[in-house]
């Protein structure tokens, strides 16, 4: 069955590791999208990437990295988490449709990412 | 000022009451748009969508959103909620000036009592 998976659900680690959370969809999406979303506020759009080896960055400014070496797979890291990394991220793919219109997007079931 | 701009912040309803949650989008331009509906302890689902074509579009159980250019809305409704539509609905605009870029309200949250 076609899908998006995230892992881990949920983590919770020490300030200054490194951590990657990971992103894999089997639709063969081109487009890939990292989201942060906060407990009342909007989903802020941090990280996309059109296909391999394309990555773009969103409109909230991040710390975090992405890399886009397979269509299928689009993970996040962060090289030196802090209390301020804690949030909940999502992540998501679509395919073009017409010059990226008319396409919707699908996500994964998220990462809830806590910094002590 | 946010680009989409959803009304309610959380709704109480009893079950068989009638909903309408506002959502409005400052765009010009080509636009999709987008109910996303997450349910707790899960991801977020479409609910339903507007490419073109008729303005009044039917989703998945039950739901129905009405697109008016005019003043940019995008309101979905159902004429009588249950308990299990109990979720946090999200309202998303995708701007072709944008290469479909999705920009996204900041949800309601929806509590229906039995």
């Amino acid at each position: 069955e076609a899908d998006i998976y995230q892992t881990p659900r949920y983590l919770v680690i020490g300030t200054g590791k490194k951590i990657t959370l990971e992103c894999s969809q089997t639709m063969g999406h081109d487009k890939m999208y990292w989201y942060q979303q906060d407990p009342g506020m909007e989903l802020h759009l941090i990280h996309y990437s059109y296909g391999v080896n394309s990555t773009e960055k969103g409109d909230l400014s991040s710390e975090s990295t992405v890399s886009r070496i397979r269509t299928e797979h689009f993970p996040l890291t962060l090289e030196s988490a802090r209390p301020s990394h804690t949030s909940q991220y999502l992540c998501a793919s679509s395919d073009r449709g017409q010059g990226w219109m008319n396409t919707e997007a699908f996500f994964g079931q998220g990462t809830r990412l806590t910094v002590v | 000022a946010q680009s989409v701009s959803q009304h309610n912040h959380h709704v109480i309803l009893s079950e068989a009451a009638s909903l309408e949650l506002g959502c409005n989008y400052s765009y010009g331009g080509t636009v999709n748009l987008f109910w996303y509906v997450q349910y707790p302890g899960q991801h977020l689902q479409l609910l339903l969508k507007y490419f073109s074509g008729d303005p009044l579009v039917k989703g998945i159980k039950g739901f129905e959103a009405e697109f008016i250019k005019s003043k940019f809305s995008f309101n979905l409704r159902k004429p009588s909620v249950q308990w299990s539509d109990t979720a946090e609905y999200f309202c998303a605009v995708n701007r072709g000036s944008t290469l479909g870029r999705l920009y996204f309200g900041r949800g309601t949250q929806l509590t229906v009592w039995p």
